[in-house]
């Protein structure tokens, strides 16, 4: 299996521009997160999907940033417009519901900067 | 609220040596799952070790193994025979029923030969 995929794995923008993450979870996986982690707050969950559907999105900073997954293999993170605080490592990770609860399988992160 | 706590920013251990990584949390959950997950530069997540809350034996995997202290609600990673490659950020992680897995700030560890 090729894992979780995500892109770009790194994205310098200026400030005001949209950016879009992108994610590919493993196949049979049915559970989606979105981690952002910076140095000064760590790992923070940003919002996760079941199915397909969000569950959970408190802690998406703000109305900038909107994440849909409009079907089982495919999910985006869409910050507009972008500011330099939200220059961070973005990791979309992927689990099944079945089995044994937890383990997440990360993808290998985007890098954003925002100028 | 669910809170995880390392309190160890940085670590350094001689190669061949052991060395345990520590760990609290705060929950009143009582099925829970915690996790170490390393870091390595390449920055990919990765899996180390896994403990549910209802099992009283520590879990093991090969080098790694976890002293997990329910009632001190302590779980901390002990690394053996430290190897160069062991050398990442080292999270540990608290898992419940809500599916949010949510992570301590991190200890990196440096392996020195």
């Amino acid at each position: 299996d090729a894992g979780v995929i995500q892109s770009p794995r790194h994205e310098v923008t200026e400030m005001g521009q949209e950016v879009t993450l992108r994610c590919k979870p493993i196949s049979g996986h049915n559970s989606l997160f979105w981690y952002r982690q910076t140095m000064m707050r760590g790992l923070e969950l940003l919002i996760y999907f079941n199915n397909n559907v969000p569950i959970d999105d408190s802690g998406m900073p703000e109305d900038r940033f909107s994440a849909k997954m409009p079907n089982a293999s495919f999910s985006t993170l869409k910050i507009q417009p972008s500011e330099p605080r939200d220059s961070a490592v973005y990791f979309c990770a992927s689990r099944t519901t079945t089995g044994f609860a937890g383990e997440l399988f990360f993808g290998e992160g985007s890098r954003l900067t925002v100028l | 609220a669910q809170t995880v706590t390392q309190s160890q920013p940085e670590m350094s251990v001689q190669e061949a040596e052991t060395v345990t990584l520590s760990c609290t949390y705060d929950t009143s959950e009582s099925n829970y799952y915690l996790f170490w997950y390393k870091q390595p530069p390449s920055r990919q997540m990765i899996l180390v070790i896994r403990q549910e809350a209802y099992k009283q034996q520590n879990a093991t995997e090969n080098r790694f193994s976890v002293n997990f202290q329910k009632a001190a609600k302590s779980f901390s990673l002990k690394i053996s025979d430290s190897q160069l490659g062991d050398t990442a950020m080292y999270f540990c992680a608290f898992l419940w029923d809500t599916d949010k897995l949510i992570f301590g700030t991190g200890t990196r560890l440096q392996v020195f030969p």
